[in-house]
Formats: C-alpha cells, sequence, structure tokens
C-alpha cells in the first residue's frame, strides 16, 4: 500500500476562497483523522470518521470548516471562505480499529497558505 | 484543559547524553499511549507504544508509563544529531479518540 496519500501537497490561495484538501485512507483502515498543525497550537484534532461515520467535530475551528467522507478511500477537509489564520500544514491520518496496539499513519500534509 | 500536555522546549543535550522528554494526560481511562518522532517539514511517525505500567525499551529508546500519576516519557539514550527532531505524545481515549500533545523539540548538539 502506497500509504495514506494526501493532496495537495501544497495550496497558496487568496482569502476568501473555497479550498478543499483531500485525502486516500490506507486501505482497510476504518479510522481516518484530520489534524492542523501550527507552531503556535501544535497539531489539533479537527474531526475524525469511523466507517466513513463523522464521529466527533469538536475540534472544528468554525462553520467555514466542512469534511466529508464519501466512501471508504476518499475524504475532503474544506474551507469556505478561507482566511489567513487557516495557513497551516493539515495531516490527515488513518489507522485499523482503535485497540491497544493501534497506529495512527500519516501523509505528508497539505501546507496551506491563505493571502 | 489540554488532554495531552507537553514542554514546548526547546530541549537541548550534548551528543552521547540521555534526552528525557514527559508528557501528561487528563483523563484517567486511556488506555494506550504512543511516541511519534516529527522532523522539520515531515509527518509524524511512530517511534514506540506502551500500555501496561513501568518501562519498555527497544533499542535506544525507554517509554514509561505511570498511570497512577498520568504520566509517559520517553528517554534516549546515546543521543545523536539525528536525533533533532519533534517528539509527540499520542493518547488514545476510550478506544475511540487519538489525542496528540504540541510536541517537545530536542535539540542533540554535536
Amino acid at each position: 500500500d502506497a500509504g495514506v496519500i494526501q493532496s495537495p501537497r501544497h495550496e497558496v490561495t487568496e482569502m476568501g476562497q473555497e479550498v478543499t484538501l483531500r485525502c486516500k485512507p490506507i486501505s482497510g483502515h476504518d479510522y481516518l483523522f484530520w489534524y492542523r498543525q501550527t507552531m503556535m497550537r501544535g497539531l489539533e484534532l479537527l474531526i475524525y470518521f469511523n466507517n466513513n461515520v463523522p464521529i466527533d467535530d469538536s475540534g472544528m475551528p468554525e462553520d467555514r470548516f466542512s469534511a466529508k467522507m464519501p466512501n471508504a478511500s476518499f475524504s475532503t477537509l474544506k474551507i469556505q471562505p478561507s482566511e489567513p489564520r487557516d495557513s497551516a500544514v493539515y495531516f490527515c491520518a488513518s489507522s485499523p480499529p482503535l485497540m491497544r496496539n493501534t497506529e495512527a499513519f500519516f501523509g505528508q500534509g497539505t501546507r496551506l497558505t491563505v493571502v | 484543559q489540554k488532554e495531552v500536555e507537553q514542554n514546548s522546549g526547546p530541549l537541548s543535550v550534548p551528543e552521547g547524553a540521555i534526552a528525557s522528554l514527559n508528557c501528561t494526560y487528563s483523563d484517567r481511562v486511556s488506555q494506550s499511549f504512543f511516541w511519534y518522532r516529527q522532523y522539520s517539514g515531515k509527518s509524524p511517525e511512530l517511534i514506540m507504544s506502551i500500555y501496561s505500567n513501568g518501562d519498555k525499551e527497544d533499542g535506544r529508546f525507554t517509554a514509561q508509563l505511570n498511570k497512577a500519576s498520568q504520566y509517559v516519557s520517553l528517554l534516549i539514550r546515546d543521543s545523536q544529531p539525528s536525533d533533532s527532531a519533534t517528539y509527540l505524545c499520542a493518547v488514545i481515549y476510550n478506544f475511540n479518540k487519538f489525542y496528540f500533545g504540541s510536541g517537545t523539540k530536542l535539540n542533540v548538539k554535536p
């Protein structure tokens, strides 16, 4: 398996524009997580899915953020409208069922810059 | 209160010394604990996991868990410059939430 695949790797957009980040989890993984990483706040859990169903979106900063998982092999994180403070690295991670020895595997991340 | 807390550092140690990284967590029902390493510009990767109280050793790395005090630590013996990275502590709560600390930056000086 190629691992967790995120696209694009880099995104530069203007304030007010819609941004869509994409993630393909590892085949067979039941859990998918979206994280945001900044110097100030570290790695923040935004939302996670179990079997394509959103379980906890309490980390989503505001209504401008939305996430979907239409099937087991694809998820999107959308920001509309984008703002400069959304600039960060966004990671997607997937894992098998969360048991004691579960490991979360991360994608390479999408570096978002909103100007 | 954050679920997982770490000192952001940076922690600086000379080459060959022992580096000690600490993490505390807030939920007593936490079941699994992990240490991830993240090099600058890269994604986190798993170093070690621990579930039971006590020590777990893997090469130069030792993870320590104390559930009564709600802390987990990582010791790196014979630190190398290649160990310079940010170390993230992670906790699984209730088998359904995977939370990470903000990370501690480690600098190993030659």
